[in-house]
């Protein structure tokens, strides 16, 4: 079946520090792949998405490249806010089939001025 | 930017109670979804909704739970004899078509049973 499996959070991080967020997957056929981010109190918003090898996602000053050789999607930030802090969610949607979006555990984020 | 609202925000019920959680999806999309968290694990899904009948649903959704559109606008969930292992976040989230199409979440209704 499908997967998300993401890094163990929280992470923490100092203002203006550079952010990498692992995610791999395990799908059938050639899934779509997103991340999503959880402010506070809120419900989960898309921050951004790759449906197809190589493409690059990105969106507010994060990127992710979907690696269809490492089968992985990690989130990158260079330069991280205060704002920032959140709890990101990887997901993915298997391209056969099931169009319900398969999250992971998700990484609680914590960015000190 | 259209919403998806869920109340209420917090409800609390007594275990064996039965609850209903309610959802607005945004208005022009057509698929509609319940996720649930319990405090500090992943986001799991519970039943999809198209076409006025559930399309897919996981092993969590068992006899006790229910989904409804009563008037096309709102989509509820019913547990009819809460447990204690209920209590979660429970997710609404629509979207306007099925692949590759972003959900968009409401903020959730935290649902404790005690």
């Amino acid at each position: 079946g499908n997967s998300v499996t993401q890094m163990e959070g929280p992470v923490t991080l100092s203002e203006e520090a550079f952010l990498t967020i692992n995610c791999t997957y395990t799908a059938t056929g050639y899934p779509s792949l997103f991340w999503y981010v959880q402010y506070p109190g809120e419900g989960l918003q898309l921050l951004l998405k790759a449906t197809k090898a190589d493409d690059k996602g990105s969106n507010k000053g994060f990127e992710a490249t979907y690696r269809k050789e490492t089968t992985s999607f990690h989130l990158e930030k260079g330069s991280v806010q205060v704002s920032d802090s959140a709890v990101y969610f990887c997901a993915l949607i298997s391209s056969g089939g099931s169009y319900i979006p398969t999250f992971g555990r998700g990484t609680s984020l914590i960015v000190h001025p | 930017e259209p919403e998806v609202t869920q109340t209420p925000s917090h409800q609390v019920t007594q275990m064996g109670q039965e609850v209903i959680l309610r959802c607005v999806p945004i208005s022009n999309h057509l698929y509609f979804y319940w996720y649930r968290q319990i405090l500090g694990q992943k986001v799991e899904f519970l039943v999809s909704f198209y076409n006025n009948e559930i399309s897919e649903k996981s092993e969590i959704f068992d006899d006790q739970f229910s989904v409804e559109r009563p008037d096309g606008s709102n989509f509820t969930l019913k547990i009819r004899s809460t447990k204690l292992e209920d209590s979660a976040m429970y997710f609404c989230a629509s979207s306007r078509e099925g692949q590759n199409s972003p959900l968009h979440f409401g903020n959730g209704t935290r649902l404790t049973v005690t």
